[in-house]
């Protein structure tokens, strides 16, 4: 079965602070890996995606990275701001077939100043 | 449109009555998906449509859920006798090309009471 799990579930930090949330995966087989943004009330909104060949990409303050090997990514964010407060989804998407995301429940994160 | 509207945004029903959430997916977008969100988990596909037609609807969960896409373009999601445990967040997404660059919608906020 095709599952992404992701640590921490929540999250807290003083603004400015770095952060860095972990997904895994069983994905199989891999098209590509995204993450999200999804603030209260809105729909998510997409940071970064990566293909099989690619381990790292970058967007403004966030950066995730890949292992295909190992099945693993990270979206690290620096100098944090209060408005990235939100909830981070990794979701990965399985090559061929119907499309379809499979999506992990996300990592809360609370920037406090 | 400039994005992927979703209306309405908020639905309050009683238990029971028939809801129609409808998504209107930004300009050309050929794939058109629906999730559902509970309170403090991922999404959960629904159903996927390429052009008119559902190319997936392995994610609806029992038969009192539909939904249709009739031109191409606006889809909605219809759901009879609704029962407190449809109560979520319904998310549309479009892309241009299967497997990338969803644009997520703000979702329709469905209470069944």
């Amino acid at each position: 079965k095709n599952q992404v799990e992701q640590s921490p579930q929540s999250l807290i930090i003083l603004e400015g602070k770095n952060c860095t949330l972990q997904c895994n995966y069983t994905v199989s087989p891999f098209s590509n890996l995204r993450w999200y943004k999804q603030d209260t009330g809105r729909g998510p909104v997409s940071l970064t995606i990566m293909t099989f060949s690619e381990n790292t990409k970058s967007n403004g303050r966030y950066t995730a990275t890949l292992d295909a090997d190992t099945k693993q990514s990270s979206l690290h964010i620096t100098a944090s701001q209060l408005s990235d407060s939100a909830s981070y989804i990794c979701v990965v998407s399985a090559r061929g077939g119907n499309e379809k995301l499979t999506f992990g429940t996300g990592t809360r994160l609370t920037i406090i100043p | 449109g400039a994005g992927v509207s979703q209306t309405p945004s908020n639905k309050v029903t009683e238990k029971g009555k028939y809801v129609e959430l409808r998504c209107d997916p930004i300009s050309g977008h050929t794939a058109l998906y629906w999730y559902r969100q509970s309170l403090g988990q991922g999404p959960e596909f629904l159903i996927y449509f390429q052009g008119t037609g559902a190319a997936d609807d392995s994610g609806l969960p029992n038969d009192r859920f539909f939904a249709v896409r009739p031109e191409g373009s606006v889809s909605t999601l219809k759901i009879q006798r609704t029962e407190r445990g449809d109560s979520a967040v319904y998310l549309c997404a479009s892309s241009s090309r299967p497997n990338y660059g969803y644009t997520f919608g703000s979702g329709t906020r469905l209470t069944v009471v």
